[in-house]
């Protein structure tokens, strides 16, 4: 079963701590994305990555962090620099950037 | 500049009627256009497509879209709503490619479907 999956579905963090969210797709991607979404708004892009190595500050990138060592893994850090961090976070990939993008269930953080 | 303008925040319909979903966009050039669906407290999930083929799309679920240029629109229609179709919707302008480079996503309209 080809997709992306995100874990865990849900998270609690104590306030001041760092947490990192997992995403893994099997589809060959080459592109890969986070975004954040608050209840009632829309997508906010936070980083991506078109090719492993590399990766781009999307438009809300403070505060967070990303790695890109294999090409089916895109973890993201929510660093205690983060202000508001509780919000629930999508990940997504696409076989090149710009493509249509295949989002995976998505990991809400609640951090007190 | 690019952008994606979502006409309605929330669309109430009754089951078996028709739906409309406005999206509007403004882009310098002939960008590609998608209409993802999200249902609660899920991912989203692609709906449909348009990339500079025919303007009149089919996607899932008996959802479709037409592409006008000269009224840079892309509204979503489906004849019949079924109350699983509750859920939010996104309409997506991809400028990847050129000088803007980016995919901008809408705020999302909300829909509801009344018994």
């Amino acid at each position: 079963d080809g997709g992306i999956t995100q874990s865990p579905k849900y998270l609690f963090r104590k306030e001041g701590q760092n947490v990192t969210l997992s995403c893994e797709q099997n589809l060959n991607h080459d592109a890969m994305y986070w975004y954040r979404q608050d209840p009632g708004q829309g997508l906010r892009l936070i980083y991506y990555s078109q090719i492993v190595n590399d990766f781009q500050k999307g438009d809300i990138a403070e505060g967070y962090s990303v790695s890109r060592e294999k090409k089916e893994s895109f973890p993201l850090t929510v660093t205690s620099a983060q202000k508001n961090p509780t919000a629930f976070y999508l990940c997504a990939s696409s076989t090149q950037h710009g493509a249509e993008q295949y989002f995976g269930p998505g990991t809400r953080l609640t951090v007190t | 500049a690019q952008s994606v303008t979502q006409l309605d925040s929330h669309v109430s319909v009754s089951e078996g009627t028709p739906v409309l979903l406005r999206c509007n966009y403004s882009s310098s050039y002939s960008p590609s256009l998608f209409w993802y669906v999200q249902h609660p407290n899920k991912g989203l999930q692609l709906l449909l497509k348009y990339t500079s083929a025919a303007t009149l799309v089919k996607g899932i679920n008996g959802f479709e879209a037409e592409f006008k240029k000269s009224e840079t629109s892309f509204h979503l229609t489906k004849p019949s709503a079924h109350m699983s179709d509750a859920a939010e919707y996104f309409c997506v302008v991809n400028s990847v490619g050129t000088s803007y480079d980016k995919v901008i996503f809408g705020p999302g309209t909300s829909l509801s479907v009344i018994p």
